[in-house]
């Protein structure tokens, strides 16, 4: 089965700076694809980033960029320029294509880490 | 306009009671899911339709039942609710149920049983 972790239960950082947010995952499967999701105190989630296996080169999303190490089977999101807003939860979320090549869709979430950016 | 929506937002019941969670989407999307968040923040699904047809159904106890009338509609039925039951329940689609397509996300339902 596989599982998601992330170690940081809170994270704290200045307006402006950098934070990064760690992951790792277990799992036996080659090609898989990682998600960062937001889920603000609105409880809103939104997807923030993904990854696929595959891709050595590492997603960006304007200031949010992923450090994948696939051997190490790690998935951490920097956050560069932090902003008020993005004060949230993060959660890093895992999903696979099942032996016909296509999966159902579920995704195995993470414990979460809620980032708090102050002024 | 709403992508993924879900009635009621809140909805605080007594144990024993039979209770529905609603779901739209209006993104045309073929895959809904159902998604528990428990009072740890951590998330994990409970069913999955596609078409229609469910596709996943992880161990979840049987008072709780899903239903689609509709792709467009996924609702939950829950039944002799329980204080465990306590929790955001959130609703998401996606188009096609491929492991890298996007899951959109309703608000959650806080569902309180006293």
């Amino acid at each position: 089965a596989q599982t998601v972790t992330q170690s940081q239960p809170e994270m704290s950082v200045q307006e402006a700076e950098t934070v990064t947010l760690s992951c790792t995952y277990d799992t036996s499967e080659n090609n898989y694809y990682l998600f960062w999701y937001k889920q603000p105190p609105s409880r809103q989630m939104i997807l923030v980033i993904r990854q696929e296996a595959y891709k050595q080169q590492n997603a960006t999303e304007n200031r949010f960029s992923v450090n994948f190490q696939k051997a190490a089977k790690s998935f951490s999101l920097k956050i560069s320029d932090s902003q008020l807003g993005d004060t949230a939860m993060y959660f890093c979320a895992f999903s696979h294509p099942n032996a016909g090549g296509t999966s159902y869709g579920k995704l195995t979430f993470g414990q979460g880490t809620i980032l708090t950016v102050h002024p | 306009d709403t992508a993924v929506s879900q009635t009621p937002k809140y909805l605080v019941t007594q144990m024993g009671n039979d209770k529905s969670i609603k779901c739209e989407q209006n993104l045309g999307h073929d895959t809904m899911y159902w998604y528990k968040q428990d009072s740890k923040k951590f998330l994990k699904i409970m069913f999955s339709y596609n078409n229609k047809e469910l596709i996943i159904n992880e161990t979840v106890p049987n008072r709780f039942s899903p239903k689609s009338p509709d792709k467009a509609h996924l609702n939950l039925h829950i039944n002799s609710l329980e204080l465990g039951d306590s929790a955001v329940y959130f609703c998401a689609s996606s188009q096609g149920r491929t492991a890298n397509n996007e899951q959109f996300f309703g608000p959650g339902t806080r569902l309180t049983v006293l």
